[in-house]
């Protein structure tokens, strides 16, 4: 059975720094890429970026590009998303989700039960 | 950048027909996919590639594709099926497209 594992629930404040993780099971880690999207509060899906496990090459929404870093270690077939310096709009519910296949355009077919992220000002 | 646009609520019956839009330029040469999100949980593949189901997705769930529209039709609609939906496209400029969502009632 595929699943995707997240950390669990995280509170910060502005400035400091969080990773949160996703741990997968069930298939081969580098056979499928991994995105991580964030849904706010009351808005709708947003893609953060999606990284090929096979050898950590990573792509970046120009939204999130340059404020958060998608990191893999095959060891433990994990994929991370990190913060060096959170800000308050951070504040989200934030998934990893697998790509159906290693080839851009295929759809996100398992998707992790979400780490919520809360950071104060 | 590429956007995807989405009535922002659909209201419908029970027993009767649901038709969910996703507008976009020229989305009928993109391959759209639709995902369904309930309250607190996270988002699940219902359609991809346009039409296709993954398994466990039941029969009622159809998609279309054509000009600047994509359709996701639930037929026979259930208590069950309300949730937000979600259209998805790839771009080659924008990469991963999430439309804005769409918020389904059944009264």
């Amino acid at each position: 059975e595929v699943q995707l594992v997240q950390s669990g629930a995280e509170v910060r404040k502005a400035g400091e720094s969080l990773t949160i993780s996703c741990k997968v099971s069930g298939y081969s880690f580098t056979s499928h890429w991994i995105s991580w999207v964030r849904h706010m509060p009351g808005k709708g899906l947003e893609w953060i970026g999606r990284i090929d496990p096979t050898d950590s090459y990573t792509n970046y929404s120009p939204s999130f590009q340059g404020h958060v870093t998608i990191s893999s270690d095959k060891s433990f077939s994990t994929a991370y998303l990190q913060w060096s310096s959170l800000r308050a709009s951070d504040t989200a519910m934030y998934y990893c989700a697998r790509q159906q296949e290693l080839k851009v355009g295929a759809a996100l077919d398992y998707w992790g039960q979400g780490t919520l992220v809360t950071v104060s000002s | 950048s590429y956007v995807l646009t989405q009535p922002p609520s659909v209201s419908v019956a029970p027993g009767q027909t649901a038709r969910i839009t996703c507008g976009g330029n020229s989305i009928g040469s993109k391959s759209v996919h639709w995902y369904q999100q309930k309250p607190g949980q996270a988002p699940v593949l219902v359609i991809f590639y346009d039409s296709d189901r993954p398994s466990g997705i039941p029969e009622r769930f159809s998609g279309s594709n054509s000009g600047n529209t994509a359709t996701l039709t639930i037929s026979r609609v259930e208590a069950g099926d309300e949730a937000d939906y979600y259209c998805q496209v790839w771009d080659s400029i924008s990469d991963v497209v999430f439309g804005g969502g769409t918020n389904l009632t059944v009264l």
